[in-house]
């Protein structure tokens, strides 16, 4: 994996189902990952920021993990309402101590009400 | 109160001319950001701007600029716009310049070139 990796791409879902999905990353040189909620005409907004293997945070409904020696992170959303509709995306610092951050394409997720 | 702020929402101008984009944060932030949103949605970092240090991202025109009179704006100067100038422009800041600080967005500038 050369950079930041997500999917799926896109998600439907009905109102109340759980739903989750991926963040694939370079497991070398791992800094940080963040996580980021991006609902239409808006601007993104921070979820999570995640450093340590095996990191789990919460936040309501949304939770995520971090498994930095294989490279990977998932959202998990309980229960979805439909204000949960929005892309989410995640980012990764491009180097040590640096506070650019390269995105992933996003997982636009779609609640059903 | 508006945490990070972009003005103008919206710049609809001719090719060649010259325009610029304004940002500015009251979080008492010290580095701040301008991405471009490209043509497939996708986020991707222009420049990053910490106490007088800019990074530039490698594929951005030289005629893309930023100048930030103080540590709360980081404007964005375009000249001689082109046709594939056109996108959302979004500014961002974060509390310091390390990897582990979340970022925070402005609305979003978009921008057509005709």
């Amino acid at each position: 994996i050369l950079n930041v990796e997500q999917s799926p791409q896109s998600l439907h879902v009905q109102e109340g189902d759980s739903t989750n999905f991926t963040c694939s990353f370079p497991s070398s040189n791992f800094y940080a990952l963040h996580w980021y909620r991006w609902e239409t005409a808006k601007s993104p907004e921070a979820l999570f920021v995640m450093t340590l293997n095996g990191d789990e945070k919460k936040k309501g409904r949304i939770s995520a993990t971090l498994n930095t020696k294989e490279g990977y992170s998932y959202l998990y959303i309980k229960g979805s309402q439909p204000e949960d509709s929005a892309t989410y995306l995640c980012a990764r610092p491009s180097g040590a101590g640096s506070y650019q951050l390269t995105f992933g394409k996003g997982t636009k997720l779609s609640v059903i009400p | 109160d508006t945490a990070v702020s972009q003005t103008p929402k919206y710049l609809v101008t001719q090719m060649g001319n010259d325009k610029s984009i304004k940002c500015e944060q009251n979080l008492g932030h010290d580095t701040m950001y301008w991405y471009k949103q490209d043509s497939k949605k996708f986020l991707k970092i222009m420049f990053s701007y910490n106490n007088k240090e800019l990074i530039i991202n490698e594929t951005v025109p030289n005629r893309f600029s930023p100048k930030s009179p103080d540590k709360a704006h980081l404007n964005l100067h375009i000249n001689s716009l082109e046709l594939g100038d056109s996108a959302v422009y979004f500014c961002a800041s974060s509390r310091t310049w390390t990897e582990n600080n979340e970022q925070f967005f402005g609305p979003g500038t978009r921008l057509t070139v005709l």
